[in-house]
């Protein structure tokens, strides 16, 4: 089946650093990723949508200049959070479309980096 | 805009027992999607299923079954038989907008007790 791997699982990071997340399809290629940010027992607010080769599409009130995206291949899409502060401390999980075909047969997760800004 | 609510936050049973995770949504489109996902405590979303608006027939997959029901706007999940393995948070999602976008409920948080 569809394999999303997402690398960290987790990073503790000192504020003011930038960390980068790696979300990989591993057995299939994905023009299109999403990522969401889930707080502690809430639900996932989508961020941003990532194309492969072109500007990602973030959603209303998401810093562009903090959350960067880059989806340089169709297996790979990485999400910096630049100058981190400890309010970006938060779970981030990517998804991907296997088919290709938008959402009807299902978006496959990655499992998620648990960020600690200290 | 497109909403789903979940009013359930946090659920308990005791292994065996049936329950029911309840899903209500909004939306002024047409043509839209369901979906059940699944959060272990391991983090990552693990799809179950799948609805379109078009089809309202009950769907039942071993000791899982959803009621979609259009008139309610609600696609309410079962499971059947509860056990230990079954705990976790699940998410009803709905398409926004006939985009490729998904908008998440709050999740129930399901403890199947021993």
């Amino acid at each position: 089946g569809a394999v999303v791997s997402q690398h960290p699982s987790w990073v503790i990071c000192k504020s003011g650093t930038s960390v980068k997340i790696e979300c990989r399809s591993l057995d299939f290629q994905a023009t299109t990723m999403f990522w969401y940010r889930q707080f502690p027992k809430q639900s996932l607010m989508l961020m941003a949508t990532s194309n492969e080769g072109s500007k990602a599409t973030y959603e209303q009130g998401v810093e562009k200049d903090k959350f960067l995206i880059n989806h340089a291949s169709l297996t790979l899409s990485t999400l910096t959070v630049t100058s981190a502060h400890p309010e970006d401390s938060s779970f981030y999980i990517c998804s991907a479309d296997p088919s290709g075909q938008g959402p009807y047969y299902g978006y496959t997760f990655g499992s998620g980096t648990r960020l600690t800004v200290v | 805009a497109q909403k789903v609510t979940q009013a359930q936050t946090e659920i308990s049973v005791v292994e065996k027992e049936d329950v029911t995770l309840d899903c209500v949504y909004e939306t002024r489109d047409t043509t839209y999607y369901l979906f059940w996902y699944k959060q272990p405590p391991s983090g990552e979303l693990v799809f179950l299923i799948r609805r379109n608006s078009f089809d309202e027939q009950n769907e039942i997959s071993g000791r899982y079954s959803w009621n979609f029901q259009k008139s309610t706007s609600s696609f309410n999940f079962t499971i059947t038989a509860s056990q230990v393995v079954d705990s976790a948070v699940y998410f009803c999602a709905l398409t926004q907008g006939g985009s490729e976008k998904l908008v998440f409920g709050k999740g129930t948080k399901l403890t199947v007790n021993p």
